[in-house]
């Protein structure tokens, strides 16, 4: 079956623009996570989402970022005003249990 | 701040020779995994342990959870240029009413062939 999707695998925005990334998991997992990533370093989490609830936003760096996933499935993160440090790899990763996470391929994001 | 710490941070070996990664933490973990991550893709689950003083060997790669679940180590024999990659430890633990999963710092193996 298919695996986590993630889009667009590249974007490049101008410093101050809004961006949106989006995650497409696998049919049926309840949980969603987002993480942030910085080249050579592990992921920092930013935000958890059960079902359509996201649970733990502990991990979003300032009010710029936001995430949402309306229907349970496709989750969206936002980020408002981008700044040269928002420049990373965006990781989704989904799970039909809560430890074994399924990670899409990332979107590697440049601000100039 | 990152609550496991990975060791060594780079590695660059011959094809053939053994090694041991790192990961220790201060926190006690519920259960620990192994990921291995390649240049422009999502990181991939390698193994899960749960119990302390678990081993569990995976062809080549062998696991451990430290007897008090804050470490753990992963030793790989005989290395070849396919495991080159980026390896990260992850650690799970109750925080906030849900089971929250912490990654460690990395490490970068290249095998030379």
């Amino acid at each position: 079956g298919a695996g986590v999707s993630q889009s667009p695998r590249y974007k490049v925005a101008k410093r101050g623009q809004d961006v949106a990334l989006r995650c497409d998991p696998i049919s049926g997992h309840v949980s969603l996570f987002w993480y942030q990533q910085a080249l050579g370093q592990g992921p920092e989490f930013l935000t958890y989402f059960q079902n359509e609830a996201q649970l733990d936003k502990s991990g979003l760096p300032s009010d710029r970022f936001f995430a949402e996933r309306p229907e349970g499935s496709v989750s969206t993160l936002k980020i408002q005003r981008t700044q040269q440090e928002d420049s990373a790899v965006y990781l989704c990763a989904s799970s039909p249990q809560y430890y074994e996470q399924y990670f899409g391929p990332g979107t590697r994001l440049t601000v100039t | 701040t990152q609550l496991l710490e990975q060791s060594p941070q780079f590695l660059s070996i011959q094809e053939g020779e053994n090694l041991t990664v790192y990961c220790n933490s201060s926190s006690v973990f519920s259960s620990l995994q192994w990921y291995r991550q390649e240049p422009g893709e999502g990181p991939v689950l390698l193994v899960t342990v749960v119990t302390g003083g678990e081993v569990k060997k995976l062809k080549r790669l062998t696991f451990q959870f430290g007897d008090a679940r804050k470490d753990s180590s992963l030793h790989i024999t005989a290395a070849q240029p396919g495991d080159t990659g980026l390896y990260l430890c992850a650690g799970e633990r109750e925080s906030g009413g849900y089971q929250k999963v912490t990654f460690g710092t990395g490490t970068k193996l290249q095998v030379i062939p």
